[in-house]
């Protein structure tokens, strides 16, 4: 059971390229969200998604997209990089996050540390 | 704006010794409230958690945490810590009405440094 698995681990890119950062989960959970965690800042939710088919913003969307095709993956997607989205970002999973399911917890991938130059 | 607050950016303690992270929170209602770890170049590892019930749960690792609502407090607690609980710990309140509704919103973090 792999869990939540973020893929690459480590990347460069320039100004202005474009990227996506990959998140699967073998757990069957509905619930899934990016994070990006920058220093003295804690975690700060980007975007989420409630099932597939459904995306949400979070606190700081700005620069990415999302979407949610199936149940397993919910890549990140950085369309025109720059330098304020130099951190690192973090890829979770719930079982469920409202109602009796609401006291779940999330689990995390490795994350993805990312760098614009 | 509801938000989670934890004062202290590091916790210095002697292996052996009694250990608190604090964390305090606005959040409206009655939010499930977490603590994860998170060790150098790794993701986040859960601890614990409140849902309901007694005010004093036990988690990994020896860890437990003191659930206050008047105080809307969730202070992590170790009664003896080790050298290898140096790590950076946050907590998590989860809300479960309003737009924040089944988010996760993190503290900043505390870095616990155990020396021997």
């Amino acid at each position: 059971n792999a869990g939540v698995t973020q893929t690459p681990k480590f990347q460069v890119l320039k100004t202005g390229q474009s990227m996506t950062l990959q998140c699967a989960q073998d757990m069957n959970h509905e619930y899934m969200s990016w994070y990006r965690q920058d220093p003295g800042m804690g975690l700060r939710l980007i975007h989420y998604s409630v099932g597939a088919g459904i995306t949400d913003q979070g606190e700081v969307p700005n620069g990415y997209n999302v979407s949610r095709s199936t149940t397993e993956d919910f890549p990140l997607r950085l369309l025109s990089a720059a330098p304020s989205q130099t951190s690192v970002y973090f890829c979770a999973s719930s079982y469920a996050t409202r109602g009796t399911g609401g006291g779940t917890e999330a689990f995390f991938g490795q994350g993805t540390r990312l760098t614009v130059v | 704006a509801q938000s989670v607050a934890q004062p202290e950016d590091q916790v210095n303690v002697a292996e052996g010794n009694p250990l608190t992270v604090k964390c305090t929170y606005s959040v409206s209602g009655n939010p499930y409230l977490f603590w994860y770890v998170q060790y150098p170049n790794r993701g986040l590892q859960f601890l614990l958690k409140y849902i309901t019930g007694d005010n004093l749960v036990k988690g990994s690792y020896g860890f437990e945490a003191e659930f206050n609502k008047s105080q809307t407090s969730f202070h992590l607690k170790k009664p003896s810590a080790l050298v290898s609980d140096s790590a950076l710990y946050f907590c998590a309140v989860r809300p479960t009405y309003g737009g924040s509704q089944g988010n996760l919103i993190f503290g900043k973090g505390t870095k616990l440094s155990v020396k021997p």
